[in-house]
């Protein structure tokens, strides 16, 4: 089985400055990792995703997430938040291979002050 | 259009009642989930449809839940003998690929 720790429920941070949402997973196999973003009043989508390759994988809007097995994380980060990046952010993991459902972190709510 | 589209968006029973609530993914997504969103959680899985077959209902809460989706698009989610801990957001989403879901903007249910 796998699991999803989002340690910061909420991190309030100052408009075009610097943002890191922590993201740590557990799983015994290998695994692909999402984040997913609700905005106000909207519904999940999917931010972006790591499937295979480079570690690294960056979003249309600049976020980017690294993959860390070593270190079993996929913080998302962005170096200069705008206030419409205000929303909640998910972490999401399932294993590379066969059906697995999606498994969801708590998420980490995102305040962007002007 | 062109995204999963849930109704109704609210709605309130009373405890005991039944309730249905409804989901109609994007034309042609063969796979098609339903996640529990408690107040301040994450989504919890419930069940997964692969065209009509229920693959997995592991995470349904109890007997009372019950989802099926006959035809391979629409599906629906009833609960039975509602609870108050029944209270929550329950959301639909389908997909193509692994992993990468489309969302609907969910049901809320309050169970007084």
């Amino acid at each position: 089985a796998q699991s999803v720790t989002q340690l910061d429920s909420q991190v309030p941070v100052f408009e075009e400055a610097p943002v890191e949402l922590r993201c740590n997973y557990s799983s015994s196999v290998s695994v692909y990792l999402f984040w997913y973003v609700q905005y106000p009043n909207q519904g999940l989508q999917l931010l972006l995703k790591y499937l295979s390759g480079s570690t690294l994988v960056e979003s249309i809007n600049g976020f980017e997430a690294e993959f860390n097995k070593s270190q079993t994380s996929f913080h998302l980060r962005k170096p200069s938040v705008h206030i419409s990046d205000t929303a909640e952010y998910f972490c999401a993991v399932t294993p590379s291979g066969g059906y697995q459902k999606v498994t969801f972190g708590t998420g980490t709510k995102l305040q962007v002050i002007p | 259009g062109a995204g999963v589209s849930q109704s109704p968006r609210y709605k309130v029973a009373k405890r005991g009642q039944d309730v249905a609530l409804r989901c109609d993914p994007i034309s042609g997504h063969v796979s098609l989930f339903w996640y529990q969103q408690a107040l301040g959680q994450g989504p919890e899985f419930l069940t997964y449809f692969q065209n009509e077959a229920q693959l997995d209902k592991s995470g349904l809460p109890s007997d009372r839940f019950f989802a099926e989706r006959p035809e391979g698009s629409v599906s629906t989610l009833k609960i039975q003998r509602t609870q108050q801990e029944d209270s929550a957001v329950y959301l639909c989403a389908s997909s193509l690929e692994k992993g990468e879901l489309f969302f609907g903007e969910g049901s809320r249910l309050t169970v007084l």
